[in-house]
């Protein structure tokens, strides 16, 4: 089956350093990628998806690009904020029906001021 | 803006008890899920409904069962609640291949 690993956390950087979350996934389909963001108390929302090969999504200054011979899609951000403090979770859905996720274990990340 | 809502929000269930958490989409999705949220182990997917009165099995349905009675209604039902249920579980609908939307998530506590 489809399964997606990402970097272990929690990730702690100071505000204005830069971020690189790791994700890799395999599977035997055509994915679209995804990243969702999970702040403290809410359910995740999308950041943003990529359904084509060597595309770059991006959203909210952070951005990734889908790397298909490399199978990954790491997240990245040139400046971070206290407010991006949260969850971070990749996900890739095959190309088969019913619209199925297959998500990573998330990616816990913390910036202090 | 997407509304998807979940109740109770919060739960305490005695072992061997029965559980139902509902799950309410004012999005006119036809797509429905149930997840289930574990340190360790992310979002994991028990059971989804893409259309009324049907359901499936998601990667982890053992020990849960699912009731999709209406297009805007998905319920979770754990017949016999156990400790290793302990988690938070979240409700998403989605537009058939488009983005998922997240409700806020019930916090369930098995004693």
């Amino acid at each position: 089956g489809d399964s997606v690993t990402q970097t272990e956390g929690p990730v702690t950087l100071s505000e204005g350093t830069s971020l690189t979350v790791n994700c890799s996934y395999e599977t035997k389909q055509y994915p679209t990628l995804f990243w969702y963001v999970q702040y403290p108390g809410e359910g995740p929302q999308l950041l943003f998806k990529v359904p084509k090969a060597n595309e770059k999504g991006s959203n909210r200054g952070f951005e990734a690009t889908y790397n298909k011979e490399a199978t990954s899609f790491h997240l990245q951000k040139a400046s971070v904020q206290e407010s991006d403090s949260a969850v971070y979770y990749c996900a890739l859905r095959g190309d088969s029906g019913y619209n199925k996720l297959t998500f990573g274990k998330g990616t816990v990340l913390l910036v202090s001021p | 803006e997407a509304a998807v809502t979940q109740s109770p929000r919060s739960k305490v269930a005695v072992t061997g008890g029965k559980v139902t958490l509902s799950c309410h989409q004012t999005n006119n999705h036809d797509y429905m899920y149930w997840y289930r949220q574990d340190t360790g182990h992310g979002l994991r997917l028990i059971h989804y409904s893409y259309v009324a009165d049907s359901t499936e099995k998601g990667d982890i349905p053992d020990g849960y069962k699912a009731s999709r009675p209406s297009q805007e209604n998905f319920s979770l039902i754990l017949e016999l609640a156990s400790l290793s249920q302990t988690a938070v579980y979240f409700c998403a609908s989605s537009v058939d291949r488009y983005e998922q939307y997240f409700g806020p998530g019930t916090r369930l506590t098995v004693l």
